[in-house]
């Protein structure tokens, strides 16, 4: 089965900073990558599809990037309403697996 | 306005078996693939299981393989998932999702609230 490895697990930035967080599949999986975004307390929410669009209502400040075993969520300019786990997930095939989380904190 | 509604959960002791049901309203339940996902507790999200639309495919984590049956009724707009030989490390919330479509390469585009199960004794 494919492994997805986020990096970092946590991290801690300011308002207003970039911040990037990384997925890794263990083989390639084209461009079937989707981010979800679970708020303290909260249901995960689709936040990007494709490894790229952006799901309907999302801000634009979030963007992601990547093919095949590498990919990218960006945030260009953090805000403190985006204190949340995200979460990258493969949807190529079954098993459906998500990476591990990666925490983010405002500093 | 896509709604899903999990119930069934609570509280069962090792060996016992539930029934997790999800009710869909808001979309053309019979057009869409669906999964469930679980998160116990202070951990991540865990693919649990998923069906195609016309339930003629399943598939199953590891983990639940031979314990855990996935169903729908489309005439219901009714997802199941039954649950026997519940261990400790099955305790957590149960989320419903659908999928983008009715393809098995879909992606997870609505979430329901979640259900609680802990098998405790």
């Amino acid at each position: 089965d494919i492994q997805m490895t986020q990096s970092p697990s946590s991290l801690s930035a300011s308002v207003g900073d970039r911040v990037t967080i990384t997925c890794r599949a263990s083989q390639g999986i084209s461009n079937s990558l989707a981010w979800h975004q679970q708020k303290p307390g909260k249901v995960p929410k689709l936040l990007i599809y494709a490894a790229s669009t952006l799901q309907s209502g999302v801000p634009s400040r979030f963007s992601g990037s990547g093919s095949g075993t590498d990919f990218t969520l960006t945030i260009t300019s953090l805000q403190p309403e985006d204190v949340a786990t995200y979460y990258c997930q493969k949807y190529n095939s079954a098993p459906y697996t998500f990476g591990q989380g990666t925490k983010l904190e405002i500093k | 306005e896509v709604q899903l509604l999990e119930s069934g959960g609570g509280l069962v002791q090792p060996g016992g078996s539930l029934r997790l049901s999800c009710a869909a309203s808001g979309f053309t339940f019979s057009s869409y693939a669906m999964s469930w996902v679980r998160q116990a507790p202070g951990k991540g999200l865990e693919w649990v299981s998923a069906m195609s639309i016309s339930g003629g495919s399943t598939y199953y984590a590891d983990s639940v393989k031979g314990r855990f049956t996935i169903s729908r009724d489309n005439s219901k707009n009714t997802l199941w998932l039954q649950m026997n030989s519940l261990r400790a490390e099955d305790t957590a919330v149960y989320y419903c999702a659908k999928r983008s479509s009715g393809s098995y390469m879909s992606y997870f585009d609505y979430w329901g609230q979640g259900t609680l199960v802990t098998v405790s004794s």
